[in-house]
């Protein structure tokens, strides 16, 4: 299986102050189709996951432009350039290019 | 808008089973592979099953494979998750879920607890 390795597992951030996470993958997540699909996803408390960025970078429908993704292979993050209260919760990346899908163990941003 | 709408949860004994379903709209459902997460009280997510748009290919996750059957019914629109011989590990909030396309979805979930 590909394990997921998120870093930090927590963080306190300042309003306004920038926040990256890093997800590192045991193996290469870069498919035969030649796409990887490394998508990053955040949980508010008592609420269900929401998308944030799928395939690495792209953002999804509705987040905002200070959410971002980068890297490539096993090397991967999540960054936030202006830290707002309604972003604390747990990110969690996760892939789907190998099975068994798997998730990070999860960041949980704290204000 | 996209909307997955899970239920079946409840409070259901050791060694018994289970159906959820997910009622989803908004989106060609059909068009979609649809997938089931877990999350255990305080802890990560778990993926469970996947299940191809056309319902003929599926995956299961170690923790639930052989005891489980997921399965969809494209023409009203609503994915299923039949798990059996339920234990404690099974407890849990059940999300169902699409990865594929944009917008990424995820339902409210529908809380299991396994307990006599």
């Amino acid at each position: 299986d590909v394990v997921m390795t998120q870093s930090p597992l927590s963080l306190t951030v300042t309003p306004g102050q920038p926040a990256s996470i890093s997800c590192r993958s045991s193996q290469s997540l870069v498919h035969s189709d030649r796409n990887t699909y490394l998508q990053w996803f955040h949980q508010r408390p008592g609420q269900s996951p929401r998308r944030l960025i799928y395939q690495v970078s792209k953002g999804d429908s509705g987040v905002p432009a200070r959410f971002s993704g980068s890297g490539s292979g096993t090397e991967f993050m999540l960054r936030i350039s202006r830290v707002e209260a309604d972003d604390i919760g747990v990110y969690y990346c996760m892939q789907s290019t190998q099975w068994p899908i798997t998730f990070g163990q999860g960041t949980r941003l704290e204000i | 808008q996209v909307q997955l709408v899970e239920s079946g949860g409840g409070v259901v004994q050791p060694g018994r089973s289970l159906r959820l379903s997910c009622a989803a709209s908004g989106f060609t459902f059909s068009s979609y592979g649809m997938h089931w997460v877990r999350q255990a009280p305080g802890k990560g997510l778990e993926w469970v099953a996947t299940i191809s748009s056309d319902g003929y290919t599926f995956s299961y996750g170690e923790s639930v494979k052989g005891r489980s059957s997921i399965s969809r019914d494209n023409y009203k629109e609503i994915l299923f998750l039949d798990m059996s011989s339920l234990t404690a590990a099974d407890t849990g909030i059940y999300y169902c879920a699409k990865f594929a396309g944009v917008p990424g979805a995820w339902g409210r979930g529908t809380l299991v607890v396994v307990s006599s």
